[in-house]
């Protein structure tokens, strides 16, 4: 089981739903990223946080994805409304800092099916 | 900008079969490095190994082994002697050492789906 947890595990919801995500990283990191990554293809990144602040949102779509870590902690991934194209792998990820070279550690992931 | 590059998309190979990944990456930085990722189908990616762009030394874990060339922009990984256990996908990655605000930003390659069959 990984150390970085996420559930729900997966989830169904209609198109137009409001759909969360949520993550506990691992104990004292304090980078936290969320991925999203489409089937067949790599991940990409959504979001990252140094702490409570956002470091990188350039790739999230803001008008309808919204990303919070309000205590440097946990984070929660919204989606309001969801489309169908936002079928997909939500992972969550941690590393000990932000520094390129430390390896990030991901969760089992969110699988999303839009309806 | 990055990339990666898996021109591999499926590997079928038998049990016992070494079995060789490519990856090939673009970046303007000196300063670099290099992932290697797991992902069964459990769907956690697993690390495997970091590289940084410094050190081109080539190296062994077990059967899985990995080859760093500067010159080709290539970072392979080989598993010797494959097992049923090493059906996944792999991904090899990369994040700039000078990312701006995405400092320790993975930029993905799209994944070698690996079967091993017994």
């Amino acid at each position: 089981e990984a150390e970085v947890a996420q559930s729900p595990r997966y989830k169904i919801t209609e198109k137009s739903q409001a759909v969360a995500f949520w993550c506990d990283p691992i104990s004292g990191h304090a980078t936290l990223y969320w991925y999203r990554q489409i089937l067949g293809q790599g991940p990409e990144l959504l979001v990252q946080f140094q702490d409570e602040s956002v470091v990188d949102d350039s790739q999230l779509p803001k008008d309808r994805f919204s990303a919070e870590r309000l205590k440097g902690v946990d984070s929660t991934l919204k989606i309001q409304p969801a489309e169908l194209g936002d079928s997909a792998m939500y992972l969550c990820a941690s590393s000990g800092g932000q520094h390129s070279n430390q390896p990030q550690h991901f969760g089992d992931g969110t699988r999303l099916s839009i309806l | 900008a990055q990339k990666v590059t898996q021109a591999q998309t499926e590997i079928s190979v038998v049990e016992k079969e070494d079995v060789t990944l490519d990856c090939v990456y673009e970046t303007r930085d000196t300063t670099y490095y290099l992932f290697w990722y797991k992902q069964p189908p459990s769907g956690e990616l697993v690390f495997l190994i970091r590289r940084n762009s410094f050190d081109e030394q080539n190296e062994i874990s077990g059967r899985y082994s990995w080859n760093f060339q500067k010159s080709t922009s290539s970072f392979n990984f080989t598993i010797t002697a494959s097992q049923v256990v090493d059906s996944a996908v792999y991904f090899c990655a990369l994040s700039e050492a000078d990312g701006g605000t995405s400092y320790g930003k993975l930029t993905f390659g799209q994944g070698t789906i690996l079967t091993v069959h017994p």
